[in-house]
């Protein structure tokens, strides 16, 4: 299977500790989002990669959140301090890059519990 | 600012009959205008997208939209529902002039009945 993979799949941990994340885009994607989807709602934009280079960042993402993607590949997205406000499912998705608009592809999804 | 509006939490069809999942949308500049789709444990799917050109749209599974200038709506149809396309729909937004940033709606529940 070639598409987007999130890793894990699932992740519970207790308030006040650090979590990771991590995303394979397909290969030839150059362009790599991260988004948050709480039950109920449609997925909420968090930031945006074109290859390494972190282009936009919604006001929503607080300073315990950062995202990387070295080297323009898989992309790892961090909460550091994690509070029960953090539980959702977290999206990664990637496309191709150009002047067109081009569809998302969307991973599985990580779904975080933080008790 | 961006903002897309799924007005319907739910819309329920009868198998064989046609259905709308309804969209608007709210952009600075010219739109981009996707529909997604969620199965139940499943990653959301690219459906179709509305870039420029042609108002009517189609895509996967045989579903449509149209893209309605004047009244900001981008609508999802199919001529005949399916049991198989009951799932949650979402559409998005992305402003052509404003980076690569993409709004979803809330998302609409699909319910076809046999």
């Amino acid at each position: 299977d070639t598409g987007v993979s999130q890793d894990p799949r699932h992740k519970i941990t207790k308030r006040g500790q650090n979590v990771t994340f991590r995303c394979d885009p397909i290969s030839e994607h150059n362009r790599l989002y991260w988004y948050r989807q709480t039950l109920g709602q449609g997925p909420e934009f968090l930031t945006y990669f074109q290859n390494e280079a972190q282009l936009e960042k919604s006001r929503l993402l607080s300073d315990r959140f950062s995202a990387e993607r070295p080297k323009g590949s898989f992309s790892t997205l961090e909460i550091q301090r994690t509070e029960q406000g953090d539980s959702a499912m977290y999206l990664c998705a990637s496309s191709l890059a150009g002047l067109a608009a081009y569809e998302q592809y969307f991973g599985p999804g990580t779904r975080l519990t933080v008790t | 600012a961006q903002s897309v509006a799924q007005p319907e939490d739910q819309v329920n069809v009868a198998e064989g009959n046609p259905l709308t999942v309804k969209c608007t949308y709210s952009v600075s500049g010219n739109p981009y205008l996707f529909w997604y789709v969620q199965y139940p444990n499943r990653g959301l799917q690219f459906l179709l997208k509305y870039i420029t050109g042609d108002n009517l749209v189609k895509g996967s599974y045989g579903f449509e939209a149209e893209f309605n200038k004047s009244q900001t709506s981008f609508h999802l149809k199919k001529p005949s529902a399916l049991v198989s396309d009951s799932a949650l729909y979402f559409c998005a937004v992305r402003d052509s002039t404003g980076g690569f940033k993409t709004i979803f709606g809330a998302g609409t529940r699909l319910f076809v009945k046999a």
